[in-house]
């Protein structure tokens, strides 16, 4: 079976551009996650969905980053306008069920980068 | 409301001898608990879970986990340590009250030396 699908894997652009990561979860998975992974914070889950409906978004970290899920196989997290302490490598994962008693499959990430 | 503590930032072990990592949790109702384990420049992946049933569970790669309910506790062990173990390790905690998503704890980096 696929994996979590994340693309790009590594993002590089100038402060304020707008950017748009996306993700592809497990077919059948209820659940969707989005993280982000830095040495001085750790993994800090930004939002989760449900049945493709956010459920979670309170580690959305300010009003610039935004996350849709339109259908079950697709997901984006937007940061419009980035600044440089965007930087971090962002995760998205999936679940079946609601996600609290069911593991996570997480992709390979996108290492982002804001000059 | 939840939480989850890995107290140790790195465990370093010999390669061949037994490694353990430290995990305790703080949940209102039962807990449902996760080890997840992180190699460089890779998400993280589900080595083992503890829903419901025996304590001592088992899970990917040798590795194992004992829940232990008294001491709010879900330490995971390997008998016998390879180089290749060598990542970060994560420990995550979840249970119906507290919402549905699990909490992760800051991760223990562990290394093993040939």
């Amino acid at each position: 079976d696929a994996g979590v699908i994340q693309s790009p894997r590594h993002e590089v652009t100038e402060m304020g551009q707008e950017v748009t990561l996306r993700c592809k979860p497990i077919s059948g998975h209820n659940s969707l996650f989005w993280y982000r992974q830095t040495m001085m914070r750790g993994l800090e889950l930004l939002i989760y969905f449900n049945n493709n409906v956010p459920i979670d978004d309170s580690g959305m970290p300010e009003d610039r980053f935004s996350a849709k899920m339109p259908n079950a196989s697709f997901s984006t997290l937007k940061i419009q306008p980035s600044e440089p302490r965007d930087s971090a490598v962002y995760f998205c994962a999936s679940s079946r069920g609601q996600g609290v008693n069911q593991p996570q499959h997480f992709g390979d990430g996108t290492r982002l980068s804001i000059l | 409301a939840q939480s989850v503590a890995q107290p140790e930032d790195q465990v370093n072990v010999a390669e061949g001898n037994p490694l353990t990592v430290k995990c305790t949790y703080s949940v209102s109702g039962n807990p449902y608990l996760f080890w997840y384990v992180q190699y460089p420049n890779r998400g993280l992946q589900f080595l083992l879970k503890y829903i419901t049933g025996d304590n001592l569970v088992k899970g990917s790669y040798g590795f194992e986990a004992e829940f232990n309910k008294s001491q709010t506790s879900f330490h995971v062990k390997k008998p016998s340590a390879l180089v290749g173990d060598s990542a970060l390790y994560f420990c995550a905690v979840g249970d119906m009250g507290g919402g549905f998503k699990p909490i992760f704890g800051a991760g223990t980096r562990l290394f093993v030396k040939a």
